[in-house]
């Protein structure tokens, strides 16, 4: 089955450190991929979404890049600040399915 | 944003007794589902619901999980009867459009059953 992977359960940064979480993914199908974040108390929310035809989102000074060869989906962001601790989820998105299948998170923790 | 409110936000009850979890999704939202997490394990999809019909399930909707939403008031989720392994953090969504459209969460209901 459909299946999502995020080695990384956290990540300790110091302010405008480089982040980066690796993401590799295992499906049949095109999937569209998503990171979605969830702050303390809230639900997740869509952070961005790449698809097939564009490899590449940009948002909040995030950026993901999916490359199907290696069936990896990173999220990196040059500059942390301590409002992006959170935790972060590689999400995947399937053409037959509206259920989304969601990796274990990455908790990252920003210190001034 | 658009906001998915849960209600309630913990709930406590006995093995084998009936719970009903409370979602108001976003208002011109037409898509609807459930998650589950367990402490410690990955958000998995149970359920998603279009149309007043259950569209697509997986393999933890129990027989014993039920959805609806009557009337477009609250969308629930009802487990008749509970078991200890229904102890999660349940987490209602809700979308404008199905296939790959952003899903709104609410906050999670945490359930404990004893």
């Amino acid at each position: 089955g459909d299946s999502v992977t995020q080695m990384q359960g956290q990540v300790t940064l110091s302010e405008d450190d480089f982040l980066f979480i690796n993401c590799t993914y295992s499906t049949t199908w095109y999937p569209t991929l998503f990171w979605y974040v969830q702050y303390p108390g809230e639900g997740p929310q869509l952070l961005l979404k790449v698809t097939t035809a564009n490899n590449k989102g940009i948002s909040r000074g995030f950026e993901a890049t999916y490359d199907k060869g290696t069936t990896s989906f990173h999220l990196q962001k040059a500059s942390v600040q301590e409002s992006d601790s959170a935790v972060y989820y590689c999400v995947l998105g399937e053409s037959y399915a509206q259920g989304l299948t969601f990796g274990l998170g990455t908790r990252v923790s920003v210190f001034p | 944003g658009p906001k998915v409110l849960q209600i309630p936000s913990h709930q406590i009850i006995d093995m084998g007794q009936m719970v009903t979890l409370n979602c108001d999704p976003v208002s011109n939202h037409l898509y609807f589902y459930w998650y589950k997490q367990i402490l410690g394990q990955q958000m998995e999809f149970l359920v998603n619901f279009y149309n007043g019909k259950v569209m697509e399930k997986s393999k933890l909707f129990k027989d014993q999980f039920s959805v609806e939403r009557p009337d477009g008031s609250y969308f629930t989720l009802k487990i008749q009867p509970t078991a200890l392994e229904d102890s999660a953090v349940y987490f209602c969504a809700s979308s404008l459009s199905g296939q790959y459209a952003e899903q709104f969460f609410g906050p999670g209901t945490r359930l404990t059953v004893l």
